[in-house]
């Protein structure tokens, strides 16, 4: 089985520019998640969707941060314009909430995140 | 709110000793605990969890993990540890009352000595 595919790995830009990261979750998967890791911590969520909805956007910086999942498959996490603070790994994760795979509090399946530089 | 925390930022441990990365947990309801692992440069791989049942439970690569609700612990353990296992160690909680959202502790630095 494919694991969670993101893409770019690396990301290094300058301040005020946009960026972009991909990802597409495991086969089946029809939540998928995207994080933000801080040096020296754990990740902390900054959208849920359940298929083609976000069901929690809550700590997602609207102003700034945007994220689609328009088919209900693959997702696109945007910032415009970027930050010196936004530099941290943006990881995204997939599960099954099916009730017979564990439900709702099932295990997330993480890719190997993006790791964003801004200069 | 839920919250995790790992009172220890590094573990360090010799190789063949046993090791125990430490977890507590403040939750209003029914605790969902996991614990992750993260190798450098890639992404949180998942160890083992405890929904309900047994309050041992075992996992991948050796590890098993002992829900507590007296003490609210969830401490990670393995019988022998290995150089492989050197690693950041993440515990997480799923909160209830239909957020599904799982939060991380700060993470925990595995060192295992040669």
């Amino acid at each position: 089985e494919a694991g969670v595919v993101q893409s770019p790995r690396y990301k290094i830009i300058e301040k005020k520019q946009p960026v972009a990261f991909w990802c597409n979750p495991i086969s089946g998967h029809n939540t998928l998640y995207w994080y933000r890791q801080n040096l020296g911590q754990g990740p902390e969520l900054l959208i849920r969707y359940e298929n083609e909805e976000a069901v929690d956007d809550s700590q997602l910086p609207k102003d700034r941060f945007s994220a689609e999942r328009l088919k209900g498959v693959d997702s696109t996490l945007k910032i415009q314009p970027a930050e010196l603070g936004d530099s941290a790994v943006y990881l995204c994760a997939s599960s099954n909430p099916d009730r017979l795979a564990g439900g709702r509090y099932n295990e997330q399946f993480f890719g190997p995140g993006t790791r964003l530089t801004v200069l | 709110a839920q919250s995790v925390a790992q009172p220890e930022d590094q573990v360090n441990v010799a190789e063949g000793n046993p090791l125990t990365v430490k977890c507590t947990y403040s939750v209003s309801g029914n605790p969902y605990l996991f614990w992750y692992v993260q190798y450098p440069n890639r992404g949180l791989q998942f160890l083992l969890k405890y929904i309900t049942g047994d309050n041992l439970v075992k996992g991948s690569y050796g590890f098993e993990a002992e829900f507590n609700k007296s003490q609210t612990s969830f401490h990670l353990k393995k019988p022998s540890a290995l150089v492989s296992d050197s690693a950041l160690y993440f515990c997480a909680i799923y909160s209830g009352a239909g957020s599904y959202q799982l939060t991380f502790g700060k993470g925990t630095k595995l060192s295992v000595i040669p």
